[in-house]
């Protein structure tokens, strides 16, 4: 939605840096967790999930950890561009369908 | 593809007046949800249609939230006596099926503004 970003924290890199972006999810029964990116007047745009029987998953200049034991997550955004300037947000998946649980989100500012 | 459609992209009402916001999902998806995000804050689910079906309103705030999708496609949302605190963008989102691993597909929602 429009405003997205206004009084979240904020991460800020230069481009061409990696980024880190970490969550923490509320939930031990949680099993599938996902990203999601939110630029400006925009509905969420799945970026990357991952299943609870798995710690580390990639895609394409992107990857997602998950350490169970304190209930955290993190994206790793390689190489970060521009474009990726946006909200981040990631969701918890705790039932048997896409009732998600979505984190505060971050802000993330690529400076060029 | 055409993604999920929502409109009005934007809604100003007046407090006490009655709302509907609708959403056409992916045209195939069986699964459709309705979120609501605040400024500054992630989206929280509202409720969930399998088919026809609401199987889960247990997001509903009140009970002058409803929704319908009569036809099992098209999605409305309904919110009577409008009041400022649910003044929100609302996301309608829909995936393929309704397991875990298939993603779901938001649209661009409804910014709805209650003076």
């Amino acid at each position: 939605g429009e405003n997205v970003g206004l009084h979240l924290p904020t991460l800020s890199v230069q481009e061409g840096d990696n980024s880190i972006i970490n969550c923490a999810y509320s939930n031990s029964a949680s099993d599938y967790f996902i990203w999601y990116k939110q630029e400006s007047g925009k509905g969420p745009q799945f970026i990357i999930d991952i299943r609870s029987n798995m710690d580390k998953r990639q895609g394409q200049r992107v990857t997602v950890l998950l350490n169970k034991t304190v209930k955290h997550l993190s994206l790793q955004i390689a190489a970060t561009q521009p474009g990726d300037s946006a909200v981040y947000f990631c969701a918890e998946n705790p039932g048997g369908y896409n009732k998600l649980i979505f984190g505060a989100g971050t802000r993330l500012a690529v400076h060029p | 593809g055409a993604g999920v459609s929502q409109t009005p992209s934007n809604k100003v009402t007046e407090k006490g007046k009655y709302v509907e916001l609708r959403c056409d999902p992916i045209s195939g998806h069986t699964a459709l949800y309705w979120y609501r995000q605040s400024l500054g804050q992630g989206p929280e689910f509202l409720i969930y249609f399998q088919g026809t079906g609401a199987a889960d309103d247990s997001g509903l705030p009140n009970d002058r939230f409803f929704a319908v999708r009569p036809e099992g496609s098209v999605s409305t949302l309904k919110i009577q006596r409008t009041e400022r605190g649910d003044s929100a963008v609302y996301l309608c989102a829909s995936s393929l099926i309704q397991t875990p691993n298939s993603p779901l597909h938001f649209g661009n929602g409804t910014r709805l503004t209650v003076t």
